[in-house]
């Protein structure tokens, strides 16, 4: 799996967008980013994940540059409870068997009132 | 139940005891998994499993066991606890194949004196 680049922590105003970014150079053609999150004291929470274009779903959007080196993570409007560490993850969407899903440091974003 | 739980929440456990953290899944997600959360070494994978009747050692499997005998439960065994293997444990499930994220569940404390 490749390994990728976060910053160790934001913040973010109430409301605003946050934009999270994660830089994996060495993704390779059949590899997929995952974002995930951990709120304090509770699981990871699957958000989103894509291959090369863009996503967006409920609760995210997802934009990989053209080159697939790096993306970035929008939440639209920030609220408090999107507070937390977020990971971002790149592997392969093709492995069946079981995968480490390897949690780097991730970045610890603070909505800040 | 609704997708993934764990128990106990927490557990303080003596040196030498032995002890299972117990996992229940009710989306029946082909495969289950095992990790633990240390601060500053990210999740690492203890054991997991493809399906019911399959087990497999992850990354960090000495002083762990697993069973599968259903789909639905995948309890986590410490044959003998030591202080080393204080942490927080998640349980994992995700359906196998193509496209699929993973659930965790609430995470169980778990300390040994």
């Amino acid at each position: 799996d490749a390994k990728t680049t976060q910053p160790p922590s934001m913040d973010c105003a109430e409301g605003r967008a946050a934009n999270l970014p994660c830089n994996h150079s060495t993704i390779s053609g059949n590899e997929y980013v995952y974002w995930y999150r951990q709120i304090h004291s509770q699981g990871p929470q699957y958000i989103i994940h894509g291959l090369k274009n863009n996503e967006t779903n409920e609760m995210a959007s997802l934009i990989i540059t053209e080159d697939r080196k790096s993306s970035t993570l929008i939440l639209p409007h920030a609220t408090l409870r999107d507070t937390a560490v977020y990971y971002c993850i790149v592997r392969s969407k093709l492995k069946t068997s079981y995968d480490k899903v390897i949690f780097g440091p991730g970045t610890s974003l603070s909505v800040i009132p | 139940i609704a997708g993934i739980t764990q128990a106990p929440t927490s557990q303080i456990l003596a040196a030498g005891r032995r002890m299972t953290l117990r996992c229940t899944q009710d989306m029946r997600h082909n495969a289950m998994y095992w990790y633990r959360q240390d601060l500053g070494l990210g999740l690492r994978l203890i054991h997991y499993s493809n399906t019911a009747g399959t087990t497999g050692k992850g990354e960090v499997p000495d002083g762990y066991s697993v069973s599968r005998a259903n789909t639905d439960d995948f309890p986590l065994t410490l044959a003998s606890a030591v202080p080393s293997q204080t942490s927080v444990y998640f349980c994992a499930s995700r359906e196998t194949g193509l496209d699929n994220e993973q659930f965790f569940g609430p995470g169980t404390r778990l300390t040994v004196l």
